[in-house]
């Protein structure tokens, strides 16, 4: 089966530049989604289809995807940015979830 | 105003069954997948299940292919995941999403999420 693999834990400190990665076997061949999801909440679409930002999510947040790696960049990051956030891919009728990275802002 | 109310959740033995339901809100429907994720306590989220929004195509997870089975009532804007053979693996909050783009083929970004009922199954 397809796995994504996310690494645990990320920081950063408020006002610079959060990259978080998702691997998967020519992932850049799919469709990369992330999510966020804050403590005690649902999860939250923040980018679907590579680059694709859902109405209301703010502007700093962007993605990309090519070869084995998909990327959330999180630019200016503040301190309401710091939750987990998942990958997601569509392989072979199933969605796949990244493992999630718990993304720290000092 | 977009709105996902899961309801079913509970305690339930190794080997029983339970049927969560999800009452949506908001949004018309019938031309929208549903989808069913979960997230065990302290871990990541797991797709469980999708179902197209005329109930035609569904998918499931290979962990719960064969014992659960997802279904829809379009008049009454339900969405229904029935549980059967449960195991203590499956013990998780189980939300109710909505995908983001209408009659889309496979559902796959899911824009709006309940806020999850929990499944505890022990002896």
């Amino acid at each position: 089966s397809y796995e994504l693999t996310q690494a645990p834990s990320v920081s950063v400190y408020p006002g610079q530049t959060a990259s978080i990665t998702c691997s998967g076997d020519k992932l850049g061949d799919k469709y990369a989604s992330w999510y966020q999801q804050k403590p005690g909440q649902s999860p939250m679409l923040v980018i679907y289809q590579d680059t694709k930002r859902p109405s209301g999510i703010p502007e700093r947040f962007s993605g990309s995807n090519s070869g084995n790696t998909a990327t959330l960049t999180i630019s200016g990051t503040q301190a309401m940015d710091e939750a987990d956030y998942y990958c997601q891919a569509w392989d072979s009728s199933h969605v796949v979830f990244g493992g999630g990275t718990r993304l720290t802002v000092l | 105003e977009v709105q996902l109310l899961e309801s079913g959740g509970g305690l339930v033995q190794p080997g029983g069954s339970l049927r969560l339901s999800c009452a949506a809100s908001g949004f018309t429907f019938s031309s929208y997948g549903m989808a069913w994720v979960r997230q065990a306590p302290g871990k990541g989220l797991e797709w469980v299940t999708g179902i197209s929004g005329s109930g035609t195509n569904t998918y499931y997870a290979d962990s719960v292919k064969g014992r659960f089975t997802v279904s829809r009532d379009n008049s009454k804007s339900t969405l229904f995941l029935q549980m059967n053979s449960l195991r203590a693996e499956d013990t998780a909050l189980y939300y109710c999403a909505k995908d983001l783009n209408v009659a889309a083929a496979a559902t796959v970004y899911l824009d709006y999420w309940g806020q999850g009922a929990l499944v505890t199954v022990s002896s």
